[in-house]
């Protein structure tokens, strides 16, 4: 069965960065865009960006174009999104998802919440 | 950016009930509208693509409709493991844009 399984809660100080992870099981990983999303505490979602897991082709949300970098590994079906220069506004909780030719976002990983405190 | 704006924010309703909730874009988006349901803690669920067709497993009391600007999500007889929120997405230009949500409570 299809599994994108996120890395652990993530408590971070200002102007530091974070890697968080999504790998990927139940499917041919090069065969889906790997997208990721935000959600700020109670609020609606963000599109951030994505990635092709075969050629490593990007495209970003430019207001997200430089907090984020995404990479994939796929010797082990995982993506990775860095946030860089984080402050509170980037507090939340960030999803990965993945997308097919016909239907967007049918799969989910279970959330990280990110925390930026000092 | 395209906006997707949701109405209502929130809607109370009883079990049994047919629920509308409406999303509307700035601009044309053809059928490139999805609905998600999201309980309290969960990641997002893909309920309906492409503005009508239904995800595998979803019940069949949900459909959606519409197309251009104008879009539509029915519960046709709202039961209690409906409880959440939902959200609209419009995936036809980048960005991505999701709306606001609509909170559904049960009355």
């Amino acid at each position: 069965q299809v599994n994108l399984l996120q890395s652990r809660a993530a408590l971070v100080k200002p102007g530091a960065s974070v890697k968080l992870s999504c790998k990927a099981s139940g499917y041919t990983f090069t065969d889906y865009y790997i997208h990721w999303v935000k959600q700020s505490h109670g609020k609606s979602l963000e599109w951030i960006g994505y990635i092709n897991p075969n050629s490593g082709y990007t495209n970003y949300n430019e207001k997200f174009k430089s907090k984020a970098t995404l990479t994939v590994d796929k010797s082990t079906n995982t993506a990775y999104m860095e946030l860089s220069r984080l402050t509170s506004e980037d507090s939340a909780t960030y999803y990965c998802t993945r997308r097919g030719w016909e239907r967007p976002f049918d799969y989910w990983g279970q959330g990280v919440m990110v925390t930026v405190s000092s | 950016d395209i906006q997707m704006t949701q109405s209502p924010s929130f809607l109370s309703a009883s079990v049994g009930d047919r629920v509308t909730l409406s999303c509307k874009a700035s601009q044309n988006i053809n059928k490139y509208l999805a609905w998600y349901q999201q309980k309290l803690g969960e990641a997002p669920k893909l309920l309906i693509y492409n503005a009508n067709s239904l995800q595998t497993g979803i019940p069949s009391r949900f459909s959606g409709s519409g197309s251009g600007t104008d879009f539509t999500l029915t519960i046709s007889s709202l039961q209690p493991e409906d409880v959440a929120t939902y959200f609209c997405l419009q995936h036809n230009s980048w960005p991505y844009t999701f709306g606001a949500g609509t909170k559904l409570e049960l009355k």
